[in-house]
């Protein structure tokens, strides 16, 4: 089972700020994730990375960046935050585990953003 | 892209019933998972299941890759178990980055 932390895990915050939501896993997973949820809907993905200085935009296109320094440590920012970034930011990780063929994604608590 | 459709959008039980909740896929996947998003947000594991059966006390999983759906068996609901149920792919004959697509979900209400 893999650990996922992300803080803040809420943050009101003004429009115009830059903001950087952080998140960090302590399996040593290669892979990451960074998924946006509305209210009631389902998770899109909007960036992904498969490693150190690997990333790439999702499915979902994102006003946001990320950066892969490190292996444990993935963080998302926004330059300049609006209304329209109000959403939960779920971050994830995962491995394929060899000895049992499986692949599961693992996800931390989400971060609950709204730009007023 | 794969697309993800899941049955019924919202189920309200009574505690104790059992329920099926259903995911259709509209292509080849080799993977796909089950999750549970509690009232705070938090997704939980339940299943990893691209094909076969697996079991886990009174949650059962099924997934007829050939036929593109799966299947959640929840048995002898609890309150705790409300919340969100999402069923989550990827396309493709062969593992790519696990790159998940989400269905829009299956809200769960148990009422006592």
């Amino acid at each position: 089972e893999a650990d996922i932390y992300q803080t803040p895990r809420y943050l009101v915050i003004g429009t115009g700020k830059k903001i950087t939501l952080e998140c960090s896993q302590t399996m040593g997973h290669d892979k990451m994730y960074w998924y946006q949820q509305d209210p009631g809907m389902e998770l899109h993905l909007i960036h992904y990375s498969y490693g150190v200085n690997s990333t790439e935009k999702g499915d979902l296109s994102s006003e946001s960046t990320v950066s892969r320094i490190r292996t444990e440590h993935f963080p998302l920012t926004l330059e300049s935050a609006r209304p329209s970034h109000t959403s939960q930011y779920l971050c994830a990780s995962s491995e394929y585990f060899v000895g049992d063929s499986t692949y599961e994604q693992y996800f931390g608590p989400g971060t609950r953003l709204t730009v007023t | 892209g794969i697309q993800v459709e899941q049955s019924p959008p919202d189920l309200i039980l009574q505690e104790g019933a059992n329920s099926t909740l259903r995911c259709n896929f509209s292509d080849s996947v080799n993977n796909l998972q089950w999750f549970h998003q509690n009232p705070w947000g938090q997704l939980i594991n339940l299943f990893y299941i691209p094909s076969g059966t697996k079991q886990n006390g009174r949650l059962s999983a099924t997934t007829v890759a050939t036929e593109r759906y799966s299947l959640l068996y929840i048995s002898s609901s609890q309150t705790t178990d409300s919340g969100v149920y999402f069923c989550a792919v990827e396309g493709g004959v062969t593992g790519g980055g696990n790159k998940l697509t989400f269905g829009t979900g299956t809200q769960l209400k148990v009422e006592l």
